[in-house]
């Protein structure tokens, strides 16, 4: 499968425990994004990459919440001290330099905080 | 920051009717409109796009129509078919330079009877 993959499908964990996500973008795409969506609800902008550069981030993104992207490859979603609000699927989506503004997603990972 | 907003929130039609959903958006530098439908436990997908120097787009029996003026684009699905049933979002974003994010709408539930 040559599309966005992500990892774990599925995370259930306890309050104030620490998760980490893991997006592996399609290989020739430099943007990478993060997004939350809650049920019933459109996706929404956490943040994003150019390459490593974290470019933009929404003021959603708590400071419990890190992403990275060392290499410009894959990047890892960490949130810190979970809350059940934190509780969603969280989507990775990439694309290309050549035609930026069209986003690939990926399955998800179904976050459920107890 | 953008803002957009989706009506209806389900729409139900006939095997072989038309379907219309809405959307509206804030800002006016938004200059991309991408529309995804996403299937029950699916990753969301682009199925049409618009850049704001255009006023319509078709592909088959989808289309996608922009009114720059009204800050309002529309998708239209004819000929629905079951398979047609999903979740459509609509979406709006400026891209230029290092900008760049999707700012979603709610989603519309289009259910097709057949």
């Amino acid at each position: 499968d040559t599309g966005v993959s992500q990892d774990p499908r599925h995370k259930i964990t306890k309050r104030g425990q620490n998760v980490t996500f893991r997006c592996d973008p399609i290989s020739e795409h430099n943007r990478l994004y993060w997004y939350r969506q809650t049920l019933g609800q459109g996706p929404e902008f956490l943040t994003y990459f150019q390459n490593e550069a974290q470019l933009e981030k929404s003021r959603l993104l708590s400071d419990r919440f890190s992403a990275e992207r060392p290499k410009g490859s894959f990047s890892t979603l960490e949130i810190q001290r979970t809350e059940q609000g934190d509780s969603a699927m969280y989507l990775c989506a990439s694309s290309d330099s050549g035609t930026a503004e069209k986003l690939f997603f990926g399955s998800g990972t179904q976050l459920s905080v107890l | 920051g953008e803002n957009v907003e989706q009506h209806p929130s389900t729409l139900s039609v006939q095997e072989g009717d038309s379907a219309v959903i809405k959307c509206t958006y804030s800002d006016s530098a938004s200059n991309y409109f991408p529309w995804y439908k996403q299937e029950l436990g699916k990753r969301p997908q682009l199925i049409i796009d618009i850049r704001s120097n255009v006023g319509e787009k078709k592909d088959q029996r989808i289309a996608v129509t922009l009114n720059k003026t009204a800050k309002h684009f529309s998708l239209h699905i004819t000929e629905t078919q079951p398979e047609d049933s999903a979740v459509y979002f609509c979406a709006a974003s400026y891209y230029g330079g290092s900008q760049g994010n999707l700012i979603f709408g709610k989603g519309t539930k289009l259910s097709v009877k057949p």
